[in-house]
């Protein structure tokens, strides 16, 4: 079964930290990743996309095969990061995992 | 295009009333999606429609909640009675194809007394 597993429910690092937000997946196929960003109140947004290999924001994830996993990272946080973080399998319909709250104090 | 419309954006109403929310894809996108998103169970995939076509509802909670697409540019949720509990944000969602990006709407804030 598809399945998108992201274990931290909440993950707070300092400003000018460096921040990962781990995702696993399983999917048989070859999977296509998503990044979402949700800000408080606000849609969620595509953040990136593992097909693009660009860094948004700052924000690069990196597909391992190997390791079934698409963490999503960021050298230096900022307190603008501050949001909740869905990533998903491209899948009909997409397979979202549980969300990563991200809280960066200042 | 001004992407996902959903309206209202804000619902109060009280408990066995009838709620209608509503939405409207960007143009040319062939599948639809209705979320749910509470605290409690995060984001959850109500149901969903191909060519205006309901294809999976089993993410539907209860016989209360139905959902219809007339046509490619307008979908409705109702639930009826609504309950305490079905208090939450309801997303909609459009993409051109089924397991490519997703375009969320400002979602419907939905507070049932």
């Amino acid at each position: 079964a598809q399945r998108v597993t992201q274990p931290e429910k909440l993950l707070s690092v300092f400003k000018g930290a460096p921040v990962e937000l781990k995702c696993n997946y399983s999917y048989s196929g070859s999977p296509e990743l998503f990044w979402y960003v949700q800000y408080s109140r606000q849609r969620l947004q595509l953040l990136l996309r593992h097909i693009s290999r660009e860094s948004i924001k700052g924000f690069t994830a990196d597909l391992n095969k190997g390791e079934t996993s698409f963490h999503l990272k960021k050298p230096f946080a900022q307190e603008e990061d501050s949001a909740m973080y869905y990533c998903a399998l491209g899948n009909t319909p997409l397979v979202f995992g549980k969300g990563t709250r991200l809280s960066v104090i200042a | 295009d001004a992407g996902v419309i959903q309206s209202p954006r804000h619902e109060v109403t009280e408990m066995g009333q009838e709620v209608t929310l509503r939405c409207k894809p960007i143009s040319g996108h062939d599948y639809l999606f209705w979320y749910r998103q509470t605290m409690m169970r995060g984001l959850e995939l109500l149901i969903y429609f191909n060519n205006n076509v309901p294809i999976d509802d089993s993410g539907m909670p209860e016989d209360r909640f139905s959902a219809k697409m007339p046509n490619a540019s307008f979908s409705t949720l109702k639930i009826q009675p609504s309950e305490p509990r079905d208090s939450a944000v309801y997303f909609c969602a459009s993409s051109s194809r089924g397991g490519d990006e997703q375009f969320f709407g400002p979602g419907t804030r939905l507070t049932v007394l």
